[in-house]
């Protein structure tokens, strides 16, 4: 059975600070990878969709990588700012399926 | 704005009551989903829906009852729930393929009293 862990679970830097969030998964076979933010008490904003076939993708200060054969997916956040305080979740898809497993999330705060 | 719209954002019902909860997208998505997160769990997948045709119910209790009318609605009726049913309840769309990226709306807090 699949499982998803992010570690840590919190987490907080001195704002400007360049940062890694982690998330490990047990089986290789995945579809695809995306990452979330959640702001509290709030929904789900996509942040990155990494395909299987792909190694990484980056949308302004944030790179997302996936290394299926070691179990893994990083997302990068460059000059961190409080702004970027918030709830980060990593789900996949692990085959044909449309169901999204999801990790429980790094709380990461940013201070100024 | 994702492009998801959910409502109510918040409700608070009583045991006994009957309630729905509403999800729109008019992102011409195929695929709908809702899902729960529940304090201190990972969010669980409750339904999938494709085309308007149910294709996943994750051993959801029958007091969750699913409607998808068309491709752009899809609710989620409630009957005789638990306190323990509280939660945030979640809707996404998606391209109907395994490839494509969720969309997530705004979420309703639900309060079961």
């Amino acid at each position: 059975k699949q499982e998803v862990t992010q570690i840590p679970a919190a987490l907080s830097v001195p704002e400007g600070e360049n940062l890694v969030l982690n998330c490990s998964f047990t089986d290789s076979a995945i579809y695809n990878l995306q990452w979330f933010r959640q702001d509290p008490g709030k929904g789900l904003t996509s942040l990155l969709l990494i395909q299987s076939s792909q190694r990484e993708q980056t949308s302004g200060r944030l790179n997302a990588s996936l290394d299926k054969s070691s179990g893994r997916s990083t997302l990068y956040i460059a000059a961190s700012q409080p702004g970027d305080s918030a709830t980060y979740l990593c789900a996949l898809r692990e085959d044909s399926s449309y169901k999204l497993i999801f990790g429980s999330g790094t709380r990461l705060l940013v201070r100024p | 704005e994702t492009g998801v719209t959910q409502t109510p954002r918040h409700l608070v019902m009583g045991m006994t009551n009957k309630k729905s909860l509403k999800c729109e997208q008019h992102l011409g998505h195929n695929a709908m989903y809702w899902y729960k997160q529940s304090a201190k769990k990972p969010l669980e997948l409750m339904f999938v829906y494709n085309f308007k045709e149910q294709t996943e119910n994750n051993s959801v209790p029958s007091r969750f009852s699913p409607e998808c009318p068309n491709s752009s609605h899809l609710f989620l009726h409630l009957h005789t729930l638990q306190p323990e049913d509280s939660a945030l309840y979640l809707c996404a769309s998606s391209r109907g393929t395994a490839v494509a990226e969720a969309f997530f709306g705004q979420g309703t807090r639900l309060t079961v009293v």
